[in-house]
């Protein structure tokens, strides 16, 4: 297994169109988290998913941001009508998840979105 | 919003010598995480210390942990060109099953 992988890596797109993100995460993984990271900041917590089910979103996440995770295997975040202010990096992470805390999160290598 | 805030923002060091820094938090924890990410890349892991442990070693790395403060440190010592990063802290809380990241200390190590 050869990790998180995200893709596309690098995304530009013009303001008001929709941007797909795709998470494939390490098999085993049953927790997946979408993180979004702007330049000089920490990663911000958007969403997590414990297998299938999405389990707690972020208020950052506005109604134009869905995440799914279908069979709990990869995981889609898209971004509809995009704006210059979602321009950010967004990371994915997965984990084997364990009791009473988020436990080793394994992230991706980030998908950057540039909003024109 | 940040649960954590590292000091200081930025630290240049030369190589050979070590490199300290802090991590400030707001709320109990469970677990308190540091990661390091280097330009550009995602985050790598680097060490996981428990709401209960108040030091970890794991190779050139030594964290600390003072819950009455809600600080914790990171140190690495004899520092190499290749550990110029960002490092972050995140922790998360019982039962919080996600991770809150500060907004990182940015490593240089110059040879």
């Amino acid at each position: 297994d050869t990790g998180v992988s995200q893709d596309p890596r690098h995304k530009i797109t013009k303001r008001g169109q929709n941007v797909t993100f795709r998470c494939d995460p390490i098999s085993e993984h049953n927790r997946l988290y979408w993180y979004r990271q702007t330049l000089g900041q920490g990663p911000e917590f958007l969403t997590y998913f414990q297998n299938e089910a999405q389990l707690e979103k972020s208020r950052l996440l506005s109604d134009r941001f869905s995440a799914e995770r279908p069979k709990g295997s990869f995981s889609t975040l898209e971004i509809q009508r995009t704006e210059q202010g979602d321009s950010a990096m967004y990371l994915c992470a997965s984990s084997l998840g364990s009791i009473g805390g988020a436990g080793e999160l394994f992230f991706g290598e980030g998908s950057r979105l540039t909003v024109l | 919003s940040q649960q954590g805030e590292e000091d200081p923002q930025a630290l240049s060091i030369q190589e050979g010598e070590n490199a300290t820094m802090n991590c400030s938090y707001k709320t109990s924890i469970n677990n308190l995480q540091w990661y390091r990410q280097n330009s550009g890349r995602g985050l790598v892991h680097l060490i996981l210390i428990r709401s209960n442990e108040r030091e970890k070693h794991s190779g050139r790395l030594r964290v600390t942990l003072d819950t009455s403060k809600k600080s914790s440190s990171l140190l690495i010592t004899a520092s190499r060109a290749a550990d110029t990063a960002s490092y972050f802290c995140a922790t998360d809380g019982s039962n919080d099953y996600k991770l809150s990241f500060g907004a990182g200390t940015t490593v240089t190590v110059r040879a």
